[in-house]
């Protein structure tokens, strides 16, 4: 059974980066979508963006290219970088599989990332 | 980008039927693509319940449902378990500025 598990710090400064590592065990990384989601507290969901298992990516228009999502595959993780961070930014963090038209079969527990100085 | 709209909150007492309408447009579910349904549990993950507008995850009860009609699609739960009350989320894709993955605003289902 694939499991996914979220790593990186849990406090940022304003107008640094947020960066995150997903690794990915009990399963295969090829032929997938990776993607971040977030969630700011009480509200709903948003994606920010995928990788593909090619290295191919698309992002939410809504970041406004800060967000960067890149990938090992010889080490079964992906990774997430957001840059220019303000307390908007404020959400748990899930790595999940899925993106484009697949569905989100598979989630992280999440990790929760506080902007604050 | 579009995000798909949801009814803030729906309830109903145990055992009855509830349905949550998800609304989109002509760019997301209207153009034809596939409607996700996700469940979250107070303090959880979300869950994928439905997928492709009318399929389950294998351990999913068949007291849940999907459907879909035009630029809209519906999650039904029957027989209400005080065990369904969390939040639910729909979801697509949304063909515009590139493509993007949309998710509905979120409905909280409340057992009376």
């Amino acid at each position: 059974q694939v499991q996914l598990q979220e790593s990186g710090p849990g406090l940022v400064k304003p107008s640094e980066t947020l960066s995150l590592t997903c690794t990915v065990s009990g399963g295969s990384f090829s032929n997938y979508y990776w993607s971040w989601i977030r969630q700011p507290p009480g509200k709903g969901l948003e994606w920010i963006g995928y990788v593909y298992y090619t290295g191919s990516s698309n992002y939410n228009p809504s970041l406004k290219s800060r967000a960067t999502i890149s990938m090992d595959m010889s080490k079964n993780q992906f990774f997430l970088k957001v840059n220019s961070v303000t307390a908007a930014d404020t959400a748990v963090y899930y790595c999940v599989r899925g993106g484009a038209v697949v569905h989100f079969d598979r989630w992280g527990q999440g990790a929760l990332v506080t902007v604050s100085s | 980008q579009s995000v798909l709209t949801q009814p803030p909150s729906v309830s109903g007492a145990p055992g009855q039927r509830v349905t949550i309408s998800c609304t989109g447009s002509s760019s997301d579910i209207g153009a034809g693509f596939d409607v996700h349904w996700y469940q979250q549990l107070p303090g959880t993950a979300p869950k994928l319940l439905i997928y492709g507008n009318n399929n389950r995850p294998s351990g999913v009860p068949d007291r849940f449902s999907g459907s879909k009609s035009g630029t809209s699609a519906s999650l039904a739960i029957t027989g209400l378990q005080a065990e369904d009350e969390a939040d639910y989320y729909c979801q697509s894709y949304d063909s515009s500025l590139s493509g993007s993955n949309v998710f509905g605003t979120g409905t909280k289902v409340t057992v009376l």
